[in-house]
């Protein structure tokens, strides 16, 4: 099956830094891979998304990019503020139209103010 | 936009009862929802996938007999945690498939339910 790794498990950032968050993934069948932030006790959040026909994806301060050859895809936050801290977790998808999505462990982001 | 109704929010029940939580898609028809388990500071784990008027398929590991799951219509699928033991206390999330979102957003997750077993 499918196979998400996630790195870094923690990551803290001075305000205004950008954040920087990497996942690589198994199956070369997956095709989607969305990003979700989820706050504690709280459902996650789908904030970007991306498609294995495209390499980059951007909205706003939010942009990830995908890497087919190599499996991997990132998620970039520029301009980070204290809002922005919560737990990210990345997904890989291998059939676009059941989205039967395998996770990624996590990363809990910290941005100092 | 879509919306993913998950009740109860949380449950606290004594060990050796059941407990059954339901996943409602208020806007959309689901024909395929999955059921999603989180432990404290971990992932999610798919637990199962549950088709409507099909039986759920479920991943390895998890008990079938245990973790009933009722998709029985388009709007609507259940989880029951049978016998519930101190170890199944968690944070378990649904999520639905839009079939229209195929652009954008074609997965709603509910809000969760926080499962407390004594």
């Amino acid at each position: 099956g499918e196979n998400v790794e996630q790195h870094p498990s923690t990551l803290s950032v001075q305000e205004g830094d950008s954040a920087v968050i990497k996942c690589t993934y198994s199956d070369s069948a997956s095709n989607y891979f969305p990003w979700y932030k989820q706050e504690l006790g709280k459902r996650p959040q789908l904030i970007i998304d991306i498609r294995s026909n495209v390499g980059e994806k951007k909205d706003q301060r939010i942009a990830v990019t995908l890497n087919k050859t190599a499996k991997h895809f990132s998620l970039h936050i520029t301009e980070t503020q204290p809002e922005d801290s919560a737990v990210y977790f990345c997904a890989a998808s291998k059939w676009i139209r059941s989205y039967q999505l395998t996770f990624g462990k996590g990363t809990k982001l910290s941005v100092i103010p | 936009g879509a919306v993913v109704s998950q009740h109860p929010s949380w449950v606290i029940c004594k060990s050796g009862t059941s407990v059954k939580i339901e996943c409602r898609s208020l806007d959309f028809q689901a024909t395929t929802m999955f059921w999603y388990r989180q432990f404290p500071k971990q992932s999610l784990m798919l637990m199962a996938t549950s088709n409507e008027g099909s039986k759920a398929t479920y991943e390895q590991g998890v008990e079938k007999d245990k973790f009933l799951i009722n998709h029985a219509s388009l709007t609507l699928s259940t989880l029951t945690v049978t016998s519930a033991h101190p170890e199944d206390s968690s944070f378990y999330i649904c999520s639905a498939r839009d079939p229209l979102g195929v652009d954008n957003s074609p997965l709603h997750f509910g809000n969760g339910t926080r499962l407390t077993v004594t």
